[in-house]
């Protein structure tokens, strides 16, 4: 298809385990973000990636969460260590427009970790 | 700090009536404003956007009223249709790095 992919869709997974999340953004957009729902709240921002570097990394809950992207496309996010607070469906949007913000979700990775 | 506020978790309509979503923001450097709607199991689509210099902004169904002095603004829906029934959450963007989003608001349309 030729929108944002995330997979998995979904992933359970013990207390203390890492876990990894991909994402395919569009082809030839060249920003990419990862953002996260909580049960209940709003889209939180974890990490922006342009190309392949990261200006802002501000959102990332701690140092249990990483993210990379490579060749300007794929992205990965990584949580080591998971927590029951992790639980949630973690999102991934691409843009071509970084002027107006535009972003083009993929359908989510909801990680439940018991 | 929520800088995009969306105080209404739930609203529900009548079929035909107008549906109006609001959304406050404390950011006086956000210069575009976007609506995404979405549905369950599914990611977030774009569905209208007004920048800082408008104060309102038009496409069919959907018009987004933007009050800078008050920071406010608002999607209108009209007519609403149950096909309009999804949450729909408020963002905002300054420096093009990185969307802003409020909570979101359950619409639901009664038919």
């Amino acid at each position: 298809g030729a929108g944002v992919s995330q997979s998995p869709s979904n992933k359970v997974t013990e207390k203390g385990k890492d876990v990894e999340l991909r994402c395919d953004p569009i082809s030839g957009h060249t920003a990419l973000y990862w953002y996260r729902q909580s049960l209940g709240q709003g889209l939180e921002f974890l990490i922006y990636f342009q190309g392949n570097s990261a200006p802002d990394k501000s959102g990332l809950p701690s140092d249990r969460f990483s993210a990379e992207r490579t060749g300007g496309s794929v992205s990965t996010l990584t949580i080591q260590r998971t927590q029951q607070e992790d639980s949630a469906v973690y999102l991934c949007a691409s843009s071509l427009q970084r002027e107006t913000g535009e972003l083009f979700f993929g359908e989510g990775s909801r990680l439940t970790v018991l | 700090d929520q800088q995009v506020k969306q105080n209404s978790p739930s609203l529900s309509v009548q079929e035909g009536r107008i549906s109006i979503l609001n959304c406050d923001y404390t950011n006086s450097m956000f210069d575009y404003f976007l609506w995404y709607k979405k549905y369950p199991a599914e990611g977030p689509t774009f569905l209208i956007s007004i920048s800082s210099i408008k104060d309102k902004n038009e496409d069919g169904r959907f018009t987004v009223f933007l009050n800078k002095s008050a920071k406010h603004l608002s999607l209108h829906i009209v007519p609403s249709q149950p096909g309009d029934s999804a949450v729909y959450f408020c963002a905002a963007n300054w420096g093009a790095n990185k969307l802003v989003f409020g909570a979101g608001t359950i619409l639901r349309v009664k038919s």
